[in-house]
């Protein structure tokens, strides 16, 4: 998925440890998002942001944390990892005509 | 209930077959798209309708605004084609475009 670069592809924790998911665009785009895609179930959307600085919760923000300092740049934080963060991960970036989604991050938390 | 629903969650076709997947939603959108999630995970965007038809080779999306529904054609389908399809929608309360996504349908077409 040309433009958006995430990392890890894979990852294992343990509970309680953290982690810094990354997310990188060379597009210039104000507008990022993370989602996490859970087995069956739709993607829900976790923090997204409009622009460098600016950072909003969306449906299941609870564990996790995000900042913006650059426009390129929109790393999601895990704190304290739990086995309910065992998910998937995709960040997102909305075009003109649709999105560019990273290629996803697998995490597992044990 | 969710605000995205889509039909069937699982289809298996024989190569050739004309496909219909189905996405209701509940909520005013702005927006609707179809997504494609390949097998290895990826997602890419197939299309973004707010009214009418779009066509993309053997795909075709259709979308209906007074009945809040779509729908996506596959004609001719081929093995290539199995995939996760995702009906996702950008509400038209939501401020920055963020998507609210129906569950899948999971695609299997055999040669």
């Amino acid at each position: 998925n040309a433009g958006v670069t995430q990392t890890p592809k894979f990852r294992i924790l343990k509970i309680g440890q953290s982690m810094t998911l990354q997310c990188t665009q060379d597009m210039n785009h104000n507008y990022m998002y993370w989602y996490r895609q859970d087995p069956g179930m739709g993607l829900k959307l976790i923090y997204y942001s409009v622009g460098a600085g600016i950072t909003d919760k969306g449906e299941v923000p609870n564990g996790y944390n995000v900042s913006r300092s650059t426009t390129e740049d929109f790393p999601l934080r895990l704190e304290l990892a739990a086995p309910s963060q065992t998910s998937v991960y995709f960040c997102a970036i909305a075009l003109g005509f649709g999105y560019t989604f990273g290629s996803g991050t697998r995490l597992t938390v044990v | 209930k969710n605000e995205v629903e889509q039909s069937p969650q699982n289809l298996t076709a024989q190569e050739g077959e004309f496909i219909t997947i189905n996405c209701s939603y509940s909520v005013g959108i702005s927006a609707l798209h179809w997504l494609q999630q390949h097998p290895g995970g990826g997602i890419v965007s197939l299309f973004m309708l707010s009214s009418g038809k779009k066509k993309h080779g053997r795909l075709i999306a259709t979308i209906n605004i007074q009945e809040k529904h779509s729908s996506l054609h596959i004609t001719a389908s081929h093995p290539r084609d199995s995939a996760v399809y995702i009906c996702a929608v950008t509400t038209s309360s939501g401020s920055a475009r963020q998507l609210t996504f129906g569950s899948g349908t999971q695609l299997t077409v055999l040669p």
